[in-house]
């Protein structure tokens, strides 16, 4: 069945620093992918997604692309903030399913 | 527009009691999915719902556990006999159609068995 493999955390940076949270996937055919974040006493909010190979997401300056050839869905951002501190969940859905398959999450903390 | 919302925030339970989670969809959104998350893990699906129906309950455990979205009210996660298995945060989404790409995620109900 498919799955979603994060890298473990915790992940601690420094403000300013490069981040990327490695996200595979196992699945059939041509799922679509979305990254999650999750703040701290708070339910998760829809980061950004890919419907399809080669699709790149972006919101709030993360960036993903969806690589098919190495089923991945890395999570990037150039620079991060303070407020970027939360966990991170790397998802995978079907066209017409309803249940999403989530990663484990990485928790990741940006000191100032 | 208030979001998906979930009641209560936080609820201690004694094992053997029963734990009831609700959980009110945004606006229009008539679909409905509960979510489980263990400590340190990421989220399971638990089981789809429409207005009066189950659809896919395949997450579910299969004792002590159930679910029900009526006509009138917010949804339903019941917990029978509760077990210190059972603590984690149970998280509710709805969606305004039935697939994984419009889902609003509620704060989550914290259960704690002792």
């Amino acid at each position: 069945g498919d799955s979603v493999t994060q890298m473990e955390g915790p992940v601690t940076l420094s403000e300013e620093a490069c981040l990327t949270i490695n996200c595979t996937y196992t699945a059939t055919g041509y799922p679509s992918l979305f990254w999650y974040v999750q703040y701290p006493g708070e339910g998760l909010q829809l980061l950004l997604k890919a419907t399809k190979a080669d699709d790149k997401g972006s919101n709030k300056g993360f960036e993903a692309t969806y690589r098919k050839e190495t089923t991945s869905f890395h999570l990037e951002k150039g620079s991060v903030q303070v407020s970027d501190s939360a966990v991170y969940f790397c998802a995978l859905g079907r066209q017409g399913a309803q249940k999403l398959v989530f990663g484990q999450g990485t928790r990741l903390t940006i000191n100032p | 527009n208030a979001g998906v919302m979930q009641n209560p925030r936080h609820l201690v339970r004694r094992r053997g009691q029963e734990a009831r989670l609700r959980c009110s969809p945004m606006k229009g959104h008539s679909h409905v999915y509960w979510y489980r998350q263990l400590p340190e893990e990421g989220l399971k699906f638990m089981v789809y719902l429409q207005k009066e129906n189950i659809i896919d309950e395949s997450g579910m455990p299969k004792e002590r556990f159930s679910a029900e979205f009526p006509k009138e009210g917010p949804s339903i996660l019941r917990i029978q006999q509760v077990v210190r298995g059972d603590s984690a945060a149970y998280f509710c989404a709805s969606s305004p159609e039935g697939n994984g790409y419009g889902y609003t995620f509620g704060s989550g109900t914290r259960l704690t068995v002792v």
